[in-house]
């Protein structure tokens, strides 16, 4: 099956700052690959995702990037602020459809300080 | 619109007793997935149903976990008999059936075992 590794596991940047998450998959049938923000006492919140026919994605201060060759995709996000503060988790799946499996990575726990 | 609810949101119990989790996916979502969260794994996906058909529990640890989806609005997760290294957050997720990507996860059942 897919596996997904993610790293870092912790991050802390200044305010302000970029922070840079990556993640690499096993599987290249992949073509579908999200973000999701967890805050505390929360379930994981999709950010923004991105396909297997597109290499790049932006969202405001959010983008990803993915490199199919190389099976890995990172979030960058710039100008952190402290609401960025959560633990992000990476995912991957081998289909279209959202009714099949999501393997996620282990997740990033970023902090911003003021 | 109501999100997934997710019941009871902790439980404290001792080894040995059963436990029952309960998920109410959001109205008009037909597939549903169970995942685990632990520090040591992150996000493990245990099983996931389409219109109420178990389709993969590759992903439960043991006989002693099981998962039902009687209808569309209701699903349970039992562990019986419970034991210490259960303890973790269990979420519920769900997302359309027609769905190219989000899955919408509940706020969890955090479960400890003594």
């Amino acid at each position: 099956g897919e596996n997904v590794e993610q790293h870092p596991s912790t991050l802390s940047v200044q305010e302000g700052d970029s922070a840079v998450i990556k993640c690499t998959y096993s599987d290249s049938a992949s073509n579908y690959f999200p973000w999701y923000k967890q805050e505390l006492g929360k379930g994981p919140q999709l950010i923004i995702d991105i396909r297997s026919n597109v290499g790049e994605k932006k969202d405001q201060r959010i983008a990803v990037t993915l490199n199919k060759t190389a099976k890995h995709f990172s979030l960058h996000i710039t100008e952190t602020q402290p609401e960025d503060s959560a633990v992000y988790f990476c995912a991957a799946r081998l289909s279209n459809f959202g009714n099949e499996k999501l393997t996620f990575g282990t997740g990033t726990r970023l902090t911003i300080i003021p | 619109d109501a999100g997934v609810i997710q019941s009871p949101r902790h439980e404290v119990t001792e080894m040995g007793q059963e436990v029952t989790l309960r998920c109410k996916p959001i109205s008009g979502h037909n597939s549903l997935f169970w995942y685990r969260q632990t520090m040591m794994r992150g996000l493990e996906l245990l099983i996931y149903f389409n219109n109420n058909v178990p389709i993969d529990d590759s992903g439960m640890p043991e006989d002693r976990f099981s998962a039902k989806m009687p209808n569309a609005s209701f699903s349970t997760l039992k562990i019986q008999p419970s034991e210490p290294r259960d303890s973790a957050v269990y979420f519920c997720a769900s997302t359309p059936l027609s769905s190219t990507g989000e899955l919408f996860f509940g706020e969890g059942s955090r479960l400890t075992v003594l």
